[in-house]
């Protein structure tokens, strides 16, 4: 069975601060997808980054960054420089991998809520 | 554009009533989801379906059902067995075939609050 672990329910930062959301994972698959989505009150889940388990680069988008580490089963996710416009709930997510490479049905933490304040 | 299309935005259902959700995509994807969210918790799935005339049970199926008729539409019944139907249901899709793209992943429709009176 899959897991996601979001252990950070709700967060409040002050805008300009920097902030790290956790993400922990359990799988038996040796091959997976990692994900996280951002939720704004409109309710609509937003597409932030896909990472592949073989692949543990870190990525870094303006200033989103997500660190990979397979050793801890982690995916942490770090917004620099916040801005309220940050504020939102923000899910990880895993899914398996079919024979295709196409991404399986996915299984979701519960969501950190991030509050940045201005 | 294309996108996922859920309507209605907002439903009341009242009690021993079975009410359907429309998600339709032109995104040519093959297969979709449906998710439930409830307040403080993350989605759990409810039913997917990889290809037309085809769809499998998710986690917390009871109470549900599906069709997959057209490759663009996967309407879901929130049929009277379902005890406790309020709750924020999302549908989604994704493309086979294509994980090497570097934008790969669900697409999400804008969601169904549905609300028991």
């Amino acid at each position: 069975a899959q897991k996601v672990t979001q252990a950070q329910t709700e967060i409040s930062v002050v805008e300009k601060e920097d902030v790290t959301l956790d993400c922990v994972y359990e799988t038996r698959d040796t091959t997976y997808y990692l994900f996280w989505y951002k939720q704004p009150p409109s309710g609509e889940l937003v597409f932030l980054i896909r990472r592949n388990s073989f692949d543990e680069q870190n990525e870094i988008s303006g200033r989103y960054s997500w660190n990979f580490q397979k050793s801890t089963s982690s995916f942490n996710f770090t917004i620099t420089a916040s801005q309220v416009v940050d504020s939102a709930v923000y899910f990880c997510a895993l899914s398996g991998v079919l024979s295709s490479g196409s991404a399986r049905q996915l299984t979701f933490g519960s969501g950190t809520q991030l509050t940045v304040l201005p | 554009d294309g996108g996922i299309t859920q309507s209605p935005k907002y439903l009341f259902r009242k009690e021993g009533q079975n009410v359907t959700l429309s998600c339709e995509q032109n995104l040519n994807h093959d297969a979709m989801y449906w998710y439930r969210q409830d307040p403080g918790q993350g989605l759990r799935l409810i039913y997917y379906s990889q290809i037309v005339n085809d769809f499998q049970k998710g986690d917390i199926a009871e109470g549900y059902s599906v069709s997959r008729e057209k490759k663009e539409s996967f309407p879901l019944t929130v049929t009277s067995a379902q005890k406790n139907p309020t709750a924020f249901y999302l549908c989604a899709s994704i493309p086979t075939g294509t994980p090497s793209r570097p934008n790969y992943g669900y697409t999400f429709g804008s969601g169904t609050r549905l609300t028991v009176v």
